[in-house]
């Protein structure tokens, strides 16, 4: 049973261009979204959370969306730059984050084209 | 501050044999969770350790288990190695109190079992 889905395995976009990378899931328990980066072989990297009582939080290049109703979050990049390459990941916990247990989605991959 | 390290980076073991891993948390935190990655399954959650006991416990059979030490140091340890247990194994560190505590990762071992 996979309570957190990402749908889309990859997404190509053009440097300078808007990335969105989609997230859904289906415990209405979660309220604690996180999104991560990932290189091979290495650890994820924290990027950017938000919490179930806002519907956007925004830290420079990064934005997140979260829309509870659908269950369904969103990670935006702008404007995207050939760096942003790497796999990401949408995780979610319950107990207002306050639990070390984070279930994860599948992953998307992002290539940004120079 | 230091990140989060986990020892030793690549493991080769034999079928059979058990394993043992390490993972050092960032000063500080008191939750160490452990993640198995594989390409077929995704990020994992395994256990999560909070002031030396586990708080936390995904779907894993018993041949996984792990401990944390009053430093927060934490071990995972794995017996009866099957082939299937190859994967990258991820340490993330947390503070483990209060709300929407941002778990940050390790670079992870990567355990090949032959």
């Amino acid at each position: 049973d996979q309570q957190v889905k990402q749908n889309s395995p990859s997404l190509s976009v053009q440097e300078g261009r808007i990335s969105i990378l989609n997230c859904d899931y289906t415990n209405s328990m979660f309220d604690y979204f996180l999104w991560y980066k990932k290189y091979p072989a290495e650890g994820p990297t924290f990027l950017i959370s938000i919490s179930s009582i806002k519907d956007k939080n925004e830290d420079g290049r990064f934005t997140v969306f979260l829309n509870k109703s659908a269950k369904h979050l969103s990670l935006h990049i702008v404007p995207s730059q050939p760096g942003d390459s790497a796999v990401y990941f949408c995780a979610a916990s319950a107990l207002n984050g306050n639990t070390g247990k984070l279930i994860f989605g599948q992953g998307t991959t992002l290539q940004v084209k120079p | 501050k230091a990140g989060v390290t986990q020892t030793p980076r690549y493991l080769i073991k034999t079928r059979g044999q058990q394993v043992t891993l390490s993972c050092s948390p960032i000063s500080g935190h008191r939750s160490v969770s452990w993640y198995q990655q594989t390409p077929g399954q995704g990020l994992q959650f395994l256990f999560e350790y909070f002031s030396e006991t586990q708080r936390n416990k995904g779907n894993f059979p018993g041949r996984f288990s792990g401990r944390q030490f009053s430093n927060s140091r934490s071990e995972m340890n794995v017996s009866t190695l099957e082939l299937g247990d190859s994967a990258l194994y991820l340490c993330a560190s947390s503070l483990g109190v209060g709300i929407n505590t941002e778990a940050f990762f390790g670079q992870g071992t990567r355990l090949t079992v032959v």
